[in-house]
């Protein structure tokens, strides 16, 4: 599988402001996902990190709130925009890995904001 | 809207026993199914995975599908105190959906010495 690595591990952020996660995944990778964790629950999808074109949002997210960027195989980032305290959460990233014609898929690490 | 539950919890189980989890989902076109064990403070790990009908094993864990009554359960036996944590259950449509999942609410587990 897959080794992946999140920046920041943890945040603490004014209201208002913006925080961008990033994500890195030492091997090329095809799908990547990002996913919110709020207090006490599940996971929820926020979108699909597109390589080379715009994210594919769920419903409930949208991309003035939630920008990502996918420049390579390797490599995404979720933004955070003008932060208030509903969003803090996790905010995990996830990769699609391939083995032997079944996909699995694994999970970083995570980003836990706070917002104040 | 899509819909997978598990069983509430928490699920208590002695060390030694077999802990059970259930699931059920409503897409019917659901074709992979997914278990992630998550520690406190953790994130997700992917312990089984299971994409046909019946039965699969790997070590003390069995992951079980029913399509025809849209259940999937994973089974714990030995249980272990390091087990200790909270299952997530995870369902993939496949098709367009393919990769993306939904989870389920998760079940703590608790194993007693």
């Amino acid at each position: 599988s897959a080794v992946i690595s999140q920046k920041p591990s943890r945040d603490i952020c004014q209201r208002g402001t913006s925080l961008t996660i990033q994500c890195q995944v030492d091997s090329q990778v095809t799908m990547m996902f990002w996913y919110r964790q709020q207090p006490g629950q599940s996971l929820t999808l926020i979108a699909t990190a597109n390589q080379g074109s715009e994210a594919t949002y769920e419903s409930g997210f949208v991309i003035d709130k939630f920008p990502i960027s996918r420049p390579n195989l390797t490599f995404s980032t979720l933004t955070v925009s003008n932060m208030s305290p509903e969003d803090s959460s996790i905010y995990l990233c996830s990769v699609e890995w391939a083995d032997r014609g079944l996909y699995e898929q694994y999970f970083g690490p995570g980003t836990r904001l706070t917002v104040t | 809207q899509k819909e997978v539950e598990q069983n509430s919890g928490p699920l208590s189980v002695p060390e030694g026993a077999i802990a059970s989890l259930n699931c059920t989902y409503s897409d019917r076109g659901s074709q992979s199914f997914f278990w992630y064990r998550q520690y406190s403070g953790k994130s997700p790990e992917l312990i089984m995975f299971i994409y046909s009908n019946g039965d699969k094993e790997d070590g003390r864990f069995t992951a079980q599908l029913n399509k025809a009554s849209q259940y999937v359960s994973l089974l714990i036996r030995d249980s272990q105190p390091s087990d200790s944590a909270t299952y997530l259950c995870a369902v993939s449509a496949g098709g367009t959906s393919y990769g993306k999942l939904t989870f389920g609410q998760g079940t703590i587990l608790t194993v007693h010495p």
